[in-house]
């Protein structure tokens, strides 16, 4: 058990519809990760932020957002699903988000766009 | 541009053998690599890391990698494989651009270890 916790497990939804997907991050972690794993894609970094900050973006889609609140937890926003946004979508936290940290991974969602 | 390859899909190898799991990396400055492992249905655990020092880095479950600056590699080992260590292997590389620097996974490697 890393210590990060993601809600939920799974999620089911149709296409054209908004999701959001919660990340808590491990004890004392003030900066959190978004990742996208998927057969064809691989696992591709999405956003970072660090203590309520966006610190580095990636491959992220115009229809996705997040934030990190002030108690750290973090949310993923997807909207106007489409079936191609399917994937497991990990979260990961570090102590300070610096190059050299270790990154802890939660379970991850998964995302299912019927 | 930074980037990580991982040139097998897929390793096969018997139990009690040693394993290697290949990894090499294109980044400008000092590279920061890491090695993940992912078991069926759960997230990426941390194996080990180079930062900086000694070549030869030690991790969990008896992994080690040799970080190889000429060849730009930093393949995973074990000297003696067991059927747990069956899953998906992730090399990850990160450099100090600055402090908003993105990690790079590569592909990933499924490791098979039969009986």
């Amino acid at each position: 058990d890393s210590g990060v916790t993601q809600t939920p497990k799974h999620l089911i939804t149709a296409t054209g519809q908004r999701v959001t997907l919660r990340c808590s991050p491990r004890s004392g972690d003030l900066s959190v990760y978004w990742y996208q794993q998927s057969l064809d894609q691989g696992l591709q970094f999405l956003i970072q932020y660090y203590n309520g900050e966006e610190r580095a973006k990636g491959n992220i889609l115009e229809r996705f957002s997040a934030q990190q609140f002030p108690d750290l937890h973090s949310e993923l926003n997807l909207s106007s699903l489409e079936l191609g946004d399917s994937a497991l979508y990990f979260c990961a936290s570090s102590v300070m988000g610096a190059s050299t940290d270790t990154q802890y991974f939660g379970p991850g969602t998964r995302l299912t766009v019927l | 541009a930074q980037s990580v390859a991982q040139p097998e899909d897929q390793v096969n190898v018997a139990e009690g053998n040693p394993l290697t799991v290949k990894c090499t990396y294109s980044v400008s400055g000092n590279p920061y690599l890491f090695w993940y492992v992912q078991y069926p249905n759960r997230g990426l655990q941390f194996l080990l890391k180079y930062i900086t020092g000694d070549n030869l880095v030690k991790g969990s479950y008896g992994f080690e990698a040799e970080f190889n600056k000429s060849q730009t590699s930093f393949h995973l080992k074990k000297p003696s494989a067991l059927v747990s260590d069956s899953a998906l292997y992730f090399c990850a590389v990160r450099a100090l651009y600055s402090s908003a620097s993105k990690i790079i996974f590569g592909s990933g490697t499924r490791l098979s270890i039969r009986p």
